[in-house]
């Protein structure tokens, strides 16, 4: 149990366009997700909370207008890179919670030329 | 806010020997800190995690330990194999579905 997907895997993407990333939690039902952003060799940084049929939470630092977030349904999350540029170049990951325990998805390799 | 810090940063070990990963975390209110491993290019697994009203839990090689008091709190691998090589992460969160503060990461490096 407590299965998580992202949709997709793999992202190339030409400057200036937008970029959606999904995240879905297959087996139970999810009010809150998370987003967190990877680089090469560092931890994971948490971006945003997700909660079902309300705006998300985000960190500080994280735009939320680059960083559109909905969460539609009680298994779905989406992640858009508004005007996507190469600094945003990342390993995205989605973490839902069935209970207090987050469980992550398998991560969005994002390279913007 | 919380904060999490782990060591060491990297840790290698002999096939076969004991490996332990340190944390320490700052708010009191924590009461909820699991443990993830995370190989290469893949997403973090959760291995163990342990609760606050817990001091000590074990799932086969694998334990944790929890001192509430000094606000730390330790994962213990033995017989370590090499497909225990990767990078181990610990977290600290007040339980329910708030967020998880994570430290900086382990890589453990398990020779053969």
């Amino acid at each position: 149990g407590a299965v998580v997907s992202q949709h997709p895997s793999r992202v190339i993407c030409k400057s200036g366009t937008s970029v959606k990333i999904e995240c879905r939690s297959l087996d139970f039902q999810a009010t809150t997700m998370f987003w967190y952003r990877q680089f090469p060799k560092q931890s994971l940084m948490l971006m945003a909370t997700s909660n079902e049929g309300s705006k998300a939470t985000y960190e500080q630092g994280v735009e939320k207008d680059k960083f559109l977030i909905n969460h539609a349904s009680l298994t779905l999350s989406t992640l858009t890179v508004t005007s996507a540029h190469p600094e945003d170049s990342s390993f995205y990951i989605c973490s839902a919670a069935p209970t207090d325990t987050q469980y992550f998805g398998p991560g969005t390799r994002l390279t913007v030329l | 806010g919380e904060n999490v810090e782990q060591h060491p940063s990297t840790l290698s070990v002999q096939e076969g020997d004991s490996a332990v990963i340190k944390c320490t975390y700052s708010d009191s209110a924590s009461n909820y800190f699991p443990w993830y491993k995370q190989e290469l290019g893949k997403r973090p697994q959760l291995i163990i995690d342990i609760r606050s009203n817990v001091g000590e839990k074990k799932d086969q090689r694998i334990a944790v330990t929890l001192n509430k008091t000094a606000k730390h709190f330790s994962l213990h691998i033995t017989e370590t194999q090499p497909e225990d090589s990767a990078v181990y992460f610990c977290a600290a969160s007040k339980g329910g579905f708030n967020k998880f503060y994570f430290g900086s990461g382990t890589k453990l490096n398990v020779k053969p």
